[in-house]
């Protein structure tokens, strides 16, 4: 079975500056996608940023980046020059693929979620 | 503008009526979920299909609750008889997920609805 855990529930940054949010996952699989979602006030889910397991490269998104370390089974993302949207719920989302299929194969298991707020 | 559809969006029911949410999957994606986001328990994985079979409803209380997918552009997640413990905010979500002969997968991420607030007096 897999698990995401969030260890930080709340996080506060001031506007213009960097902030760095934790997740790791526990599995064996070794064929993985992970992910990081926002959900601002609306509610409405919105992918932030998505990492292959197998690319050693971290992704970027704008002013969004991971951290990825695969040995550690860390996926932390940084928001730089944070900006008064970014204040939201983020989850942190793991999905496993390989071909042995199974029940796991496609399952998107999602972390307990850190609440970011932005400060003026 | 391809979204995922979700009806309703509110609702607010008496203990003990059936309840029922739908989902329209975006057209073209293979896998849909159910997820409840409470409080207390984050985004908790109620079920989810793959070209409509179930594959995983371990985290579904199985006396009260029942998903299907009657076809590939409906899926229903029922609540009989209804709880006000099972007040919370449900999310349907899809995307596509596929093995490759050679290995790796091709994955989109999940794409979700606006989720159904339910209230349960």
């Amino acid at each position: 079975a897999q698990t995401v855990t969030q260890s930080q529930p709340e996080m506060s940054v001031q506007e213009a500056e960097t902030v760095t949010l934790s997740c790791t996952y526990d599995t064996s699989e070794s064929n993985y996608y992970l992910f990081w979602y926002k959900q601002p006030p609306s509610r409405q889910m919105i992918l932030v940023i998505r990492q292959e397991a197998y690319k050693q490269q971290n992704a970027t998104e704008n002013r969004f980046s991971v951290n990825f370390q695969k040995a550690a089974k860390s996926f932390s993302l940084k928001i730089s020059d944070s900006q008064l949207g970014d204040t939201a719920m983020y989850f942190c989302a793991f999905m496993p693929y390989n071909n042995a299929g199974g029940t796991s194969y496609g399952k998107l298991t999602f972390g307990q979620g850190t609440i970011l707020t932005v400060h003026p | 503008d391809a979204r995922v559809t979700q009806t309703p969006r509110h609702k607010v029911t008496e203990m003990g009526q059936e309840v029922t949410m739908r989902c329209q999957p975006i057209l073209g994606h293979n896998t849909v979920f159910w997820y409840r986001q409470t409080m207390m328990q984050g985004l908790e994985l109620l079920a989810y299909f793959r070209n409509r079979a179930p594959l995983d409803d371990s985290g579904m209380p199985k006396d009260r609750f029942s998903a299907e997918m009657p076809d590939a552009t409906l899926a229903t997640l029922k609540i009989q008889p209804s709880e006000p413990r099972d007040s919370a905010v449900y999310f349907c979500a899809s995307g596509f997920v596929s093995k490759q002969s050679r290995g790796g997968g091709l994955v989109t991420e999940a794409f979700f609805g606006q989720g159904t607030r339910l209230t349960v007096v």
